[in-house]
């Protein structure tokens, strides 16, 4: 079982505010991911971090910035939110579970709404 | 070039019937990873069973299992007496590395609504 926060699950927003949404693991994963996905689609990733004070941009383009000053957090910032910006976020996170099996466990999900 | 293929939107399947989800996969690492997840309505993604490429037995957990054919690149996820809380979207992910690092992504299929009858 999987502990790992994303705090609001729902956010609407109007165009140019600047939000963060949180993402929490009490797990002690090195490791922590973000994931956009768009309704039914499939997810892409957009960000990702293998440590503290590490961050990397993912495949997928975006507006967003993340930080990591602590193993546990790893927040995703939006500066001046736009109507593209509607879409969920997924955060996760991962450890090396014996011989090459890395799982990602998720987080549920922030949904964004900008209008 | 897409790397996860789920060739099937949608299933509709009766109760307590055993279900098939397909996925193919495109890769010329000789170690990689194949996950099946499972998405609610409620947007949250679970984790369901792993495969290892050098798995030499198929992954099964509880009424899951992984029918996997490493030399047809398929990795379809097999659902055992279905029931109604079955219903919901199945993702089909490969992993890569992605620094030197050790990170890792998850490449996603599009994914396939199931759809449990009673």
């Amino acid at each position: 079982e999987a502990d790992i926060y994303q705090t609001p699950r729902y956010l609407v927003i109007g165009t140019g505010k600047k939000i963060t949404l949180e993402c929490s693991q009490t797990m002690g994963h090195d490791k922590m991911y973000w994931y956009q996905q768009d309704p039914g689609m499939e997810l892409h990733l957009i960000h990702y971090s293998y440590g503290v004070n590490s961050t990397e941009k993912g495949d997928l383009s975006s507006e967003s910035t993340v930080s990591r000053i602590r193993t546990e957090h790893f927040p995703l910032t939006l500066e001046s939110a736009r109507p593209s910006h509607t879409s969920q976020y997924l955060c996760a996170s991962s450890v090396l579970a014996g011989g090459v099996q890395e799982t990602q466990y998720f987080g549920p999900g922030t949904r964004l709404l900008v209008l | 070039a897409q790397k996860i293929t789920q060739t099937q939107p949608g299933m509709f399947v009766q109760e307590k019937e055993a279900v098939t989800l397909d996925c193919t996969y495109d890769t010329s690492d000789q170690s990689y990873g194949l996950f099946w997840y499972k998405q609610p309505s409620s947007g949250e993604m679970i984790f369901l069973i792993y495969q290892g490429s050098y798995d030499e037995q198929n992954a099964t957990e509880g009424r899951y299992s992984l029918n996997f054919q490493k030399a047809r690149k398929s990795a379809n996820l097999v659902i055992s007496a279905s029931q109604l809380g079955d219903s919901a979207m199945y993702f089909c992910a490969m992993r890569e590395s992605i620094s030197n690092f050790g990170n890792e992504k998850l490449t996603f299929g599009t994914g396939t609504r199931l759809t449990i009858i009673p």
